[in-house]
C-alpha cells in the first residue's frame, strides 16, 4: 500500500518568506508526527497529532512554526519569516491506532521528507 | 547531557565482520527502545524494537540493560548492504515522540 508522502520534496526559499510543507499519512493512521533533521544529526521531534488535535507541540522551536491537521488526515507544517537556521529535512511520520483506545503503536512510518533550504 | 547518546563512528569494517553499536539514554522512565536504519538521503526505517530480554532478527541482535540505561546492536556477518546510519531511539516518557541519537555510520567494504 501507499506509504507516507510529503510534498514538495525540495523547497528553496529566501530568508523572511513563508513556507508550507504537506504530509499525507498512511490511510487509517490516527497519529501523525513532524520531525526536523539537520545535517549530521538525528531527527528532532516537533509536534504530534492524535486525530485533529495537537497532543504534544513541545518540540516546536518558536512561534514561527505552526502545524495543522484539520480533518485528521493531511497535515501542513507552516513556517513564517524563515531563517537560514530553519534549513533542514522536515520528516513526517504516522502510526496506526493501538489495539486499546487512546494509545498508539510503537512503530512510526516515515515519509521521504521535504528538504528545505533557506537562502 | 543529551537524552540519547551514541558513538557517531564511522565504523569501517570488511564484509563478514561482526560490529557492535552502543547507546545510552538519560531518562530512566523510558519504556520503549528501538534501532532505526537510515540510508543516505532517505527516511529512517525501523530495524528492530529492543526488549529487556534481548531479541534477535537474523544477523541482528539487540540488547537492553535498564539498570545501566544502555542499548546495543550487534550485526554479525556484515554485508555491503548493511552500510547505513544506525539510529538509537527511545520513546519519550509521555509516549508522544521518538527521541533519536545522532546516529552511528557503518561502512562495509569488500
Amino acid at each position: 500500500g501507499a506509504g507516507v508522502s510529503q510534498t514538495p520534496s525540495n523547497k528553496v526559499t529566501e530568508k523572511g518568506k513563508y513556507v508550507e510543507l504537506r504530509c499525507d499519512p498512511i490511510s487509517g493512521h490516527t497519529a501523525l508526527y513532524w520531525y526536523r533533521q539537520s545535517l549530521g544529526q538525528g531527527p528532532e521531534f516537533l509536534i504530534y497529532f492524535q486525530g485533529t488535535g495537537a497532543a504534544d507541540d513541545s518540540g516546536l522551536p518558536n512561534d514561527r512554526f505552526f502545524a495543522v491537521r484539520p480533518e485528521g488526515s493531511v497535515s501542513t507544517l507552516k513556517i513564517q519569516r524563515t531563517e537560514r537556521g530553519d534549513s533542514a529535512v522536515y520528516l513526517c511520520a504516522s502510526s496506526p491506532p493501538a489495539p486499546l483506545a487512546g494509545g498508539t503503536t510503537d512503530t512510526q512510518y516515515f515519509g521521504p521528507g521535504t528538504r528545505l533550504t533557506v537562502l | 547531557r543529551k537524552e540519547v547518546e551514541q558513538d557517531p563512528g564511522p565504523f569501517n569494517v570488511p564484509e563478514g565482520a561482526t560490529v557492535a553499536f552502543n547507546c545510552t539514554y538519560s531518562n530512566s522512565a523510558s519504556q520503549s527502545f528501538f534501532w532505526y536504519r537510515q540510508d543516505c538521503r532517505k527516511e529512517p526505517k525501523l530495524l528492530m524494537s529492543v526488549y529487556s530480554s534481548g531479541n534477535e532478527d537474523g544477523r541482528f541482535t539487540a540488547q537492553l540493560n535498564r539498570a545501566s540505561q544502555y542499548i546495543s546492536l550487534l550485526i554479525r556477518d556484515s554485508k555491503l548492504s548493511d552500510s547505513a546510519t544506525y539510529l538509537c531511539v527511545v520513546k519519550n516518557w509521555a509516549g508522544t515522540a521518538l527521541i533519536f541519537g545522532k546516529g552511528t555510520t557503518l561502512s562495509v567494504s569488500s
